[in-house]
């Protein structure tokens, strides 16, 4: 069964840079059915997509945070990470990894969704 | 880029209840809707992805209806464990993606 956990600092302090990695086990990051994303989820708020890469290493970037952000991949840990540069308290959050996939239809349409989570870990940004 | 805004923000039912939540696109998106339900603490799960497509594993009470910009979750009858944050997430421009502000249900 496929698992994903976050691991990382929980304090980071302001204009520093937050790093994160997500550690996949009970399978490859290397199929080239998924792509890897991170989300993350302030305090009393939604869900933001941050970030997406594939196991190639090509990488696609919510636009209100490309500026600050990098993710990256490691084929051979299985592991990929989130780092986030020049953080305020805004980025305080739940940061959580994801695995996209996705199913063709009946008509031949290849529908993508977000199917296996990690738990998430809490991400504080103060001095 | 693409806004989704659900409604109601914040919905009270009884177990039993019939339910519905809407999601509105800002601009057609086709059926690339995909509907998640995360409980305090947890993470997320996906019920529904191409607007309709019960995800395995999830009860059948659990559907989803729509196309363009509009776009509904039903639960057909109310269970104590579907009191959670209801979550829509477009993916037209996959990989790039929204969510919707989240639906909170609460017990009446």
């Amino acid at each position: 069964q496929l698992q994903l956990q976050e691991s990382g600092p929980g304090l980071v302090k302001p204009s520093e840079t937050l790093s994160l990695t997500c550690t996949v086990s009970g399978g490859s990051i290397s199929s080239s059915s998924y792509h890897w994303g991170w989300i993350r989820q302030p305090p009393g708020k939604g869900l933001e997509w941050i970030g997406s890469i594939y196991y190639s290493g090509s990488t696609y970037y919510n636009p209100s945070l490309k500026s600050r952000v990098a993710i990256s991949v490691d084929t051979s840990k299985n592991q990929f990470s989130l780092k986030l540069s020049s953080v305020t308290a805004a980025d305080t959050a739940v940061y959580s990894c994801a695995r996209a996939g996705g199913h063709y239809s009946d008509s031949g349409t290849y529908y993508y969704y977000m199917d296996v989570w990690g738990r998430g870990t809490t991400v504080t940004v103060s001095s | 880029d693409i806004q989704l805004t659900q409604s109601p923000s914040f919905l009270s039912a009884s177990v039993g209840d019939r339910v519905t939540i809407t999601c509105r696109a800002s601009q057609g998106i086709s059926t690339y809707l995909a509907w998640y339900q995360q409980k305090p603490g947890k993470a997320p799960n996906l019920l529904i992805y191409a607007a309709s497509t019960l995800q395995s594993g999830v009860p059948s009470r659990f559907s989803g209806s729509g196309s363009g910009t509009e776009f509904t979750l039903t639960i057909s009858s109310l269970q104590p464990e579907d009191f959670a944050i209801y979550y829509c997430q477009q993916l037209n421009n996959y990989p790039r993606n929204t969510f919707g502000q989240g639906t909170r249900l609460e017990i009446k």
